[in-house]
């Protein structure tokens, strides 16, 4: 089974709202990292946290990290239509080189 | 700099054929990975090469065999094709392996349909 767990799978919101996307997983991690799929392209990363860390802020980006549930969430403020796409969490095992995704949020943002 | 490029972008196989998918990065990166992506599977880890030299098992390495050619390339390779492996394949990169905090940087895919 896969490391990471994305909630909810979809997402559908309004363009200016803000859109927050849950991340769980199993094991002991070095970081946590978000990425966004545009349809039909390669994956971009977004940004990273660290195990000793727990909040990390990028432009609109907010990443919270929670290492004693197990659990991360991405905020994006102010949502734009541009930001349509699927959102990713990877765990990094550190230890061993991987780096394992959740299953994705897919976000809709509409004008 | 071009990154991280696969080749090919498309393919079509028999049940039954073999192939190999070519993966380069210029980045100098030490680390490689393939992933599959399926509908509402997200990414799945094949294999990867935390160095030149190594390879390692990821979540679904059944079906699969990976070269670590050189530091630059990393090919993975299809013995006996099965519909099963239909699917969008990406190959990643990054600078380090272990605990050393690093994103991937990945190629545009390669789109594979086995009939």
């Amino acid at each position: 089974s896969q490391q990471g767990e994305e909630d909810p799978q979809a997402l559908s919101i309004q363009e200016g709202e803000n859109a927050t996307m849950n991340c769980s997983y199993k094991t002991s991690i070095n970081n946590l990292q978000w990425y966004r799929q545009n349809s039909g392209r390669g994956l971009v990363h977004l940004i990273l946290i660290r195990s000793n860390e727990r909040e990390k802020h990028s432009g609109r980006l907010r990443v919270t990290l929670d290492t004693s549930k197990k659990s991360s969430s991405l905020l994006i403020t102010a949502s734009r239509a541009a930001d349509t796409a699927s959102y990713f969490c990877a765990t990094d095992e550190g230890n061993t080189g991987k780096l394992i995704f959740g299953q994705g949020t897919t976000l809709q943002v509409k004008p | 700099n071009a990154g991280v490029t696969q080749t090919p972008k498309f393919q079509v196989l028999k049940t039954g054929q073999s192939m190999t998918l070519q993966c380069a990065q210029d980045m100098n990166h030490n680390s490689m990975y393939w992933y599959r992506q399926d509908p509402g599977m997200g990414l799945r880890l094949i294999y990867y090469s935390a160095s030149e030299g190594t390879t390692d098992k990821g979540e679904v390495p059944n079906g699969y065999n990976v070269s670590r050619l050189n530091k630059r390339e990393f090919s993975l390779r299809l013995e006996s094709a099965a519909p099963s492996q239909t699917s969008v394949y990406f190959c990643a990169s990054r600078r380090q392996g272990l605990a050393a905090n690093e994103k991937l940087f990945f190629g545009s895919g390669t789109q594979l349909s086995v009939l």
